[in-house]
């Protein structure tokens, strides 16, 4: 069972946002400060997107945003486009281990 | 360019072994933190192994505490998972992944692992 807790799976059309939560369900990891999130592509390595909840990577759209209240990460993705369709998972880091969420499908109807 | 080559994977019965390498280029392997993560068919992705830069620090989770060895050879800029008395549920692919600072920011294309009779 994941220490963080995602949807199962969002959809969304072409050009609109969504947004994706992750919430920490343990004790350890309410305070996570350092939280990111990763794109997968069926049969690809994931890759990351957000780092220390809020960070863009180079290379990495300016569409996808990272936010955290409280115990709760978010992803949001800006017009959607259907090159965004894949597994998105969110991760919260501790001084030596990553511990990740049970990933969420996101479909581009 | 980073890169992470992991091999070594293959079909093995229970209670066997095996020893996964991943070849690190494009940066000095020694200078960070490196972990395992492994993705069981059609599931999520599972945190396995963590080495510090130092060595100093190392970790598992404990599905794999007491079976599972990670470790690095730095002259050869590589980094090793030893796989120990492997069950069912070990199957996966087992990815190579390099930290920078609280993230995982490099991922090498990963290898299978499928422990069957």
């Amino acid at each position: 069972q994941s220490a963080l807790t995602q949807p199962a799976s969002v959809s969304g059309s072409p050009g609109q946002s969504i947004t994706i939560s992750c919430t920490g369900t343990s004790s350890d990891f309410a305070d996570f400060h350092y939280v990111s999130w990763y794109q997968q592509h069926p049969g690809k390595a994931p890759q990351l997107l957000i780092y220390d909840v809020r960070y863009r990577p180079s290379g990495v759209s300016h569409r996808f945003s990272g936010s955290k209240s409280d115990n709760t990460a978010s992803l949001t993705i800006s017009g959607l486009q259907a090159e965004d369709e894949a597994h998105y998972y969110c991760s919260s880091y501790t001084s030596t281990s990553l511990v990740f969420g049970g990933g969420t499908k996101l479909t581009v109807l | 360019e980073v890169q992470l080559v992991e091999s070594g994977g293959g079909l093995v019965q229970p209670g066997g072994s095996l020893r996964l390498s991943c070849a690190a280029s494009g940066f000095t392997l020694s200078s960070y933190e490196m972990n395992w993560v492994r993705q069981a068919p059609g599931k999520g992705l599972e945190w396995v192994s963590y080495i510090s830069n130092g060595d100093s620090g190392i970790s598992y989770a404990d599905s794999v505490k007491g079976r599972f060895t990670i470790s690095r050879d730095n002259a050869k800029n590589s980094l090793y998972l030893q796989m120990d008395s492997l069950r069912a549920e070990d199957t996966a692919v087992y990815y190579c992944v390099k930290a920078a600072g609280t993230a995982a920011d490099n991922w090498g294309q990963g290898t299978l692992v499928t422990v069957s009779s």
